[in-house]
């Protein structure tokens, strides 16, 4: 199977709460990882990607954490609004003769107002 | 609006018919992609192209047939299709260069259904 998954599949949070977002993947080799955001009837949209000689980046109200010891990746969200509402999906970059990308099974975040 | 544009938006086929996705992007990047989409599911790699050559086929049946005429267009050929493959087709570009890793832009898709 994929090794490349979610620990929830469903993730509801307060309007104005932080939301986390988190992601498990097996394969060491790994050397680039990417947070998408897909709302319904729409294309996946780059939020943000980390590679694996950083543990830590920030964009616009999200963070992305990579935890190579235990194989995690995490996406915080600050203040969540209901505009965030949508799935997200970690996805890996493998080495496979042209950068595969593998994307996890994805998390469905509700925003209540 | 997405900088990723596919067509149509929605198609409907019988199972002997021929038909063709379009994707087309603006954007100078030399890395194409195709997508299956399940309801529920993520995204699923069909093909990738690079400089306009394909480099990866993900075992794919070959009633689908890929073709990259330029760097800016992708097409996705349907042929005689299974139920099974009804789904969202989506495409996506990327920047190919030195470092591939490179975050990808997606259309919204085709949503395809056989029947």
């Amino acid at each position: 199977g994929e090794s490349v998954g979610l620990h929830l599949p469903t993730l509801s949070v307060q309007e104005g709460d932080n939301s986390i977002i988190n992601c498990a993947y097996s394969n060491s080799a790994s050397d680039y990882f990417i947070w998408y955001k897909q709302e319904s009837g729409k294309g996946p949209q780059f939020i943000i990607d980390i590679r694996s000689n950083m543990d830590k980046r920030q964009g616009q109200r999200v963070t992305v954490l990579l935890n190579k010891t235990v194989k995690h990746l995490s996406l915080q969200i600050a203040a969540t609004q209901p505009g965030d509402s949508a799935v997200y999906f970690c996805a890996e970059n493998r080495k496979n003769g042209g950068f595969k990308t593998i994307f996890g099974a994805g998390t469905r975040l509700f925003v209540k107002a | 609006d997405t900088e990723v544009t596919q067509t149509p938006k929605h198609l409907v086929m019988g199972m002997t018919n021929k038909k063709s996705l379009k994707c087309e992007q603006h954007m100078g990047h030399r890395a194409m992609y195709w997508y299956k989409q399940k309801a529920k599911k993520p995204p699923e790699l069909m093909f990738v192209y690079s400089y306009e050559k394909l480099s990866i086929n993900e075992s794919v049946p070959s009633r689908f047939s890929p073709e990259c005429p330029n760097s800016s267009l992708l097409n996705l050929h349907l042929h005689a299709l299974q139920p099974e493959d009804s789904a969202l087709y989506l495409c996506a570009s990327s920047q190919e260069g030195r470092d591939s890793n490179q975050p990808q832009h997606f259309g919204d898709g085709t949503r395809l259904s056989i029947l």
